[in-house]
């Protein structure tokens, strides 16, 4: 079965202070990873694809990486309004079907 | 172009009531899919239709639930009769056909309390 584990759960951070958020998965076969911002009351954002190790991707203040194992969101020098639950998915074999992550809780102090 | 959007917000009705939630895909996107976020725990799929196919039902938790997506377009999920374990968030998203991994695009969710 897929899982997905990130961590921690929830990150305080002051402005400026740089930050990465952890993605672990177990797949069988990645087709693909996925991160998503989140905010109150509002539907995943889609971030980024991630699809083999080694990819990495940038937006703004957010880096994203992959290994076999695990992803990295990295945050530098945040700002309050990055304040938001970050999820990650994957998509494995054939399936269009993506296993969530619980996500992490990241708020950001000015 | 609009995103995916959802109606209504929220909905709040009392056990074995019947609750309809609607969900209008991206324009163009063949593809859609119903997941729920039940409080504390990770958001997990209930189904996907490929225009007005249902391409996969697995997620789906019982026979009190019933979707639909009549001419390949907007899409129902009705509860029937509701029970204090469907209380959760109900997220639909859409995605376009094509090869490669798919990515989702969601819309902001109907929050749903049986008391």
């Amino acid at each position: 079965e897929d899982q997905v584990t990130q961590s921690p759960e929830a990150l305080r951070l002051q402005e400026g202070e740089s930050s990465s958020l952890n993605c672990s998965y177990t797949v069988s076969g990645l087709r693909g990873l996925f991160w998503y911002r989140q905010d109150p009351g509002k539907g995943p954002e889609f971030l980024f694809t991630l699809y083999s190790a080694g990819e990495e991707k940038e937006k703004e203040r957010l880096k994203a990486t992959l290994t076999k194992k695990e992803s990295f969101l990295h945050i530098t020098a945040p700002k309050p309004e990055d304040s938001a639950t970050y999820l990650c998915a994957v998509q494995a074999g054939g399936s269009y079907i993506p296993t969530f992550g619980r996500g992490t809780s990241l708020i950001v102090h000015p | 172009e609009a995103g995916v959007t959802q109606f209504p917000s929220h909905s709040v009705i009392e056990k074995g009531q019947t609750v309809t939630l609607r969900c209008d895909p991206i324009s163009g996107h063949d593809n859609l899919y119903w997941y729920r976020r039940v409080m504390g725990k990770e958001i997990k799929f209930l189904l996907h239709f490929v225009k007005e196919s249902k391409q996969d039902e697995s997620g789906m938790p019982n026979n009190r639930f019933l979707a639909e997506r009549t001419g390949g377009t907007y899409s129902t999920l009705k509860v029937q009769p509701a029970e204090l374990e469907d209380s959760g968030v109900y997220f639909c998203a859409s995605s376009s056909t094509g090869g490669g991994t798919d990515t989702q695009y969601f819309g902001p969710g109907t929050r749903l309390t049986v008391l």
